[in-house]
């Protein structure tokens, strides 16, 4: 199975103030056929199920606000959120859908403000 | 609307056995993968397994193979998971999502998730 871990656990970032999440997978999750890298972002806040926030590691689903932007290739991910907002604070998982299953998540990052 | 409804929440007790649903609607339910998810108390996403409603193909996570069993009934845009003995271990959310397009791709639309608590 390929092993997804976050970085850091845990984040606490002022408002306005731009947020770095990353996520390392065991091995390349980048198709070689296709030049995809087959890694989603989501967004969980409290009491609701995970939201699609990105997917193919950098694009952004429909109604996404761009200050939410994912990049990163092969083996190494990241999430940067730009300004962060109050309605930012959730927990937020990477997820690896790289060719048969198990298709597994990182263990997650909280976002908080500081 | 691309929906997936979720049964609701059960109490059950070590022993018990217990199938809980997730409907689809505003799509065409036998065309995408469904896939389950487990989130147990204050802890990160599990991904459990998936099933395609079409032919009932069925793959699940070597953690979870032989502990659940996935199902679908494509006449009424419905997926299962149950359990044949529960264990107080097995006390968690289970979400429900919709796989973007082939198995292997994103979840996009979710369920709003079904509690499942197991306590003697």
């Amino acid at each position: 199975d390929i092993v997804m871990t976050q970085s850091p656990d845990s984040l606490a970032v002022s408002l306005g103030e731009r947020a770095t999440i990353n996520c390392k997978s065991s091995q390349s999750v980048l198709y070689s056929s296709n030049n995809k890298n087959y890694l989603a972002w989501y967004q969980q806040k409290p009491g609701q199920p995970p939201k699609l926030l990105i997917y193919w590691a950098s694009t952004r689903e429909f109604g996404v606000p761009d200050r939410f932007s994912g990049s990163g290739s092969g083996t190494d991910f990241t999430l940067t959120i730009s300004s962060l907002q109050a309605e930012d604070v959730a927990v937020y998982y990477c997820q690896q859908y790289y060719d048969t299953p198990p298709y597994t998540f990182g263990q997650g990052t909280k976002l908080e403000i500081k | 609307e691309v929906q997936l409804v979720q049964s609701g929440a059960e109490v059950k007790k070590p022993g018990e056995s217990l199938k809980i649903s997730c409907k689809g609607s505003g799509y065409s339910f036998t065309s995408y993968w469904i896939g389950w998810v487990r989130q147990m108390p204050g802890k990160g996403l599990e991904w459990m397994g998936i099933i395609y409603p079409g032919d009932s193909d069925t793959r699940y996570s070597p953690s979870f193979q032989g502990q659940v069993t996935i199902s679908a009934d494509k006449s009424i845009s419905t997926a299962y998971l149950q359990w044949s003995s529960l264990e107080a271990s097995d006390t968690a959310m289970y979400y429900c999502a919709r796989h973007e397009g082939g198995s292997n791709t994103w979840l996009d639309y979710w369920g709003q998730g079904t509690l499942v608590t197991v306590s003697s």
